[in-house]
């Protein structure tokens, strides 16, 4: 069974850096045709996409976020990371990491259970 | 606002049948992108409902059921239990602008 598990600080400063790990256990980010993926869901509303990683190292990103987001992958821990500057308050969510596959368009089969990041000074 | 119209609530009785539409445009859905369903318990991540249109991974039960036609797709749950109040959610893909994949905006499943 596929495991994914968000780590990193639950509160970040307004125009900080959140950085958030996604562990990935029971399948390898190095093999296959997953795209490994990250989705946010701000308090009390809906799901956003944020962008994928590929283990080729092929990204995806929200156009709305991506002159702020980073996304990278150790295939030797398997993990991948999210990197997203210049928070602000907008930014406070709850954050999954999710396995993405693609048929004509990406669905996720596998989530983490989410992390809560909160944007407070 | 959701690129992807949902209904905010909808409501059943035990053993009813409820839909949940998913509305969209000649982008998205309109354009052949396939749609995908996620099912919300309180407090928990999303699961895989339905995938590519009508599929249902391992373990769903064959009560759920997805369609799609023209801009707009549906998912349809039969014999209504407790344990499937919820927020839904679908999912596809949309070309406009760089391409993003987008949700709809998500509907409360209340079982009376």
């Amino acid at each position: 069974q596929v495991q994914l598990q968000e780590s990193g600080p639950g509160q970040v400063k307004p125009s900080q850096t959140l950085s958030l790990t996604c562990t990935v256990s029971g399948d390898s980010i190095s093999i296959g045709g997953y795209y490994w993926t990250w989705i946010r869901q701000h308090p009390g509303k809906g799901l956003e996409w944020i962008g994928y990683i590929h283990h080729s190292g092929s990204t995806f990103y929200n156009p709305s976020l991506k002159s702020r987001l980073t996304t990278s992958v150790d295939t030797s821990k398997n993990q991948f990371f999210l990197r997203l500057t210049s928070v602000t308050a907008a930014d406070t969510a709850v954050y999954y990491c999710a396995r993405g596959w693609y048929s004509s368009s990406w669905y996720f089969d596998f989530w983490g259970q989410g992390t809560l990041v909160t944007v407070s000074s | 606002q959701s690129v992807l119209t949902q209904p905010p609530s909808v409501s059943g009785a035990p053993g009813q049948r409820v839909t949940i539409s998913c509305t969209g445009a000649s982008s998205n859905i309109g354009a052949g992108y396939d749609v995908h369903w996620y099912q919300q318990l309180p407090g928990t991540a999303p699961k895989l409902l339905i995938f590519d249109n009508n599929n249902r991974p391992s373990g769903v039960p064959d009560r759920i059921s997805g369609t799609k036609s023209g801009t707009s797709a549906s998912l349809a749950i039969t014999g209504l239990q407790a344990e499937d109040e919820a927020d839904y959610y679908c999912q596809s893909y949309d070309s406009s602008l760089s391409g993003v994949v987008v949700f709809g905006g998500g509907t409360k499943l209340t079982v009376l």
